[in-house]
């Protein structure tokens, strides 16, 4: 069984500071770990993942995300947030060693940034 | 855009009425989702098809219906849906799946009223 957990529902950072989206998974064995953003009215994109190697994985936007094995934890990142970084995150994780491609997503977290 | 083309953006429909949902891709890949967004929940996976081959129905129930013409098009049939089926009907692609190129490509989705 895989799961994901995004303790908050809602982020608020005025623009310019530093921006955390926390995550935390739980699957048996090795984890790929993902984040995308879903902006209004349109589907989810891809941001960044981990599949392996560096604990630092950086990806678009100027976003990055640290896999930490210990706290099973996948924090999303942005040193500055802008205002268009308004969006709704999604982390999501799977099992490495498990056959096919079953995702599994956590609940979201709303980021709002304001000026 | 992403490449994944979802038709119609919004559609209403009563709990009598057979309707479907369609999605395109144009991306070249072999592997085709439906996950359904409902407010407040984690994004679930409903439908996996590799290769026009359903590999993953996650307990849906029959009044949903997929197809897989060919590796471009899914479609999803509704009939006699039930009102807690409201929600926002995402298809995604992807290459299958080898630990290197995983990553989704998300339509913008279907907005499902059902009165």
């Amino acid at each position: 069984a895989q799961s994901v957990a995004q303790p908050e529902d809602q982020v608020n950072v005025a623009e310019g500071n530093p921006l955390t989206v926390k995550c935390t998974y739980s699957v048996s064995g090795n984890p790929y770990l993902f984040w995308y953003v879903q902006y209004p009215n349109r589907g989810l994109q891809f941001l960044l993942k981990y599949i392996t190697g560096d604990n630092l994985v950086k990806g678009s936007y100027g976003f990055e995300a640290e896999f930490n094995k210990s706290q099973t934890s996948f924090h999303l990142k942005k040193p500055s947030a802008l205002v268009s970084d308004s969006a709704l995150y999604f982390c999501a994780v799977r099992q490495r060693e498990a056959a096919g491609n079953k995702l599994t997503f956590g609940g979201g977290t709303r980021v709002l940034v304001k000026p | 855009e992403t490449g994944v083309t979802q038709t119609p953006r919004h559609l209403v429909m009563g709990m009598t009425n057979k309707k479907s949902l369609k999605c395109e891709q144009h991306l070249g890949h072999n592997a085709m989702y439906w996950y359904k967004q409902s407010a407040k929940k984690p994004l679930e996976l409903m439908f996996v098809y590799n290769f026009k081959e359903q590999t993953e129905n996650n307990s849906v129930p029959s009044r949903f219906s997929p197809e897989c013409p060919n590796s471009s098009h899914l479609f999803l049939h509704l009939h006699t849906l039930q009102p807690e089926d409201s929600a926002l009907y995402l298809c995604a692609s992807s290459q299958p799946w080898t630990g290197l190129n995983e990553k989704l490509f998300f339509g913008s989705g279907t907005q499902l009223s059902v009165l």
